[in-house]
């Protein structure tokens, strides 16, 4: 079975700062990987993916994170915050090999964007 | 391209009654997805449709809770008899590719 845990539940940032948020994940077999973000009130949107490949994914918004297979991680990343990327972070887990590309998502981590 | 559409958006009902979410996926999207997501946690899934064929239904409380996509295209999702701890949004999500799952609004339960 496949577990994500989110390792900060709130983060809070100054704008144009720096921030990382944390996922860690478990499963026995290869993986997927992804990070959606949810704006309130909205439904979850895809910042980025990592299927295969690099392990630097870049995506959507200056967002960026990075597989680490042997720590088991997938950080999110972006080197400069803005007051719209205040929203909830959810890091999410797909079992690469079945096929059937069931995603179990962390709790999440709210971005908190300080003016 | 039109996104996945929910409805209703918000529900409010007492609990023992029934209600029912509609969800209609992008165009194309064979898979089809129910979560539920409770204040301050993930979503979790529900149920997972392949085409009109159930893929995974080991998380839906069967006792309750009852979902179909007849056609292949649009589902429904039905709570009955509803209880508290049911309150939470219900998303929906259709996807063509590896994880690649694309959300609409959510409908909010909200049980009395």
């Amino acid at each position: 079975a496949q577990s994500v845990t989110q390792l900060d539940s709130q983060v809070p940032v100054f704008e144009e700062a720096p921030v990382e948020l944390r996922c860690n994940y478990s499963s026995s077999v290869s993986v997927y990987l992804f990070w959606y973000v949810q704006y309130p009130n909205q439904g979850l949107q895809l910042l980025l993916k990592y299927l295969s490949g690099s392990t630097l994914v870049k995506g959507i918004n200056g967002f960026e994170a990075e597989f680490n297979k042997s720590q088991t991680s997938f950080h999110l990343r972006k080197p400069s915050v803005h007051i719209s990327d205040t929203a909830e972070y959810f890091c999410a887990v797909s079992d690469g090999g079945a096929g059937s590309y069931q995603l179990t998502f962390g709790k999440g981590t709210k971005l908190s964007v300080i003016p | 391209e039109a996104g996945v559409a929910q409805s209703p958006r918000y529900k409010i009902i007492e609990k023992r009654q029934s209600v029912a979410f509609w969800c209609n996926p992008i165009s194309g999207h064979a898979t089809l997805y129910w979560y539920q997501q409770i204040l301050g946690q993930g979503p979790k899934l529900l149920i997972q449709f392949q085409n009109n064929g159930v893929v995974d239904d080991s998380q839906l409380p069967k006792d309750r809770f009852s979902a179909e996509r007849l056609k292949g295209v649009d589902s429904t999702l039905k709570i009955q008899p509803a209880k508290l701890e049911d309150s939470a949004v219900y998303l929906c999500a259709s996807s063509k590719g590896p994880g690649e799952l694309f959300f609409g609004e959510g409908s909010r339960l909200t049980v009395l």
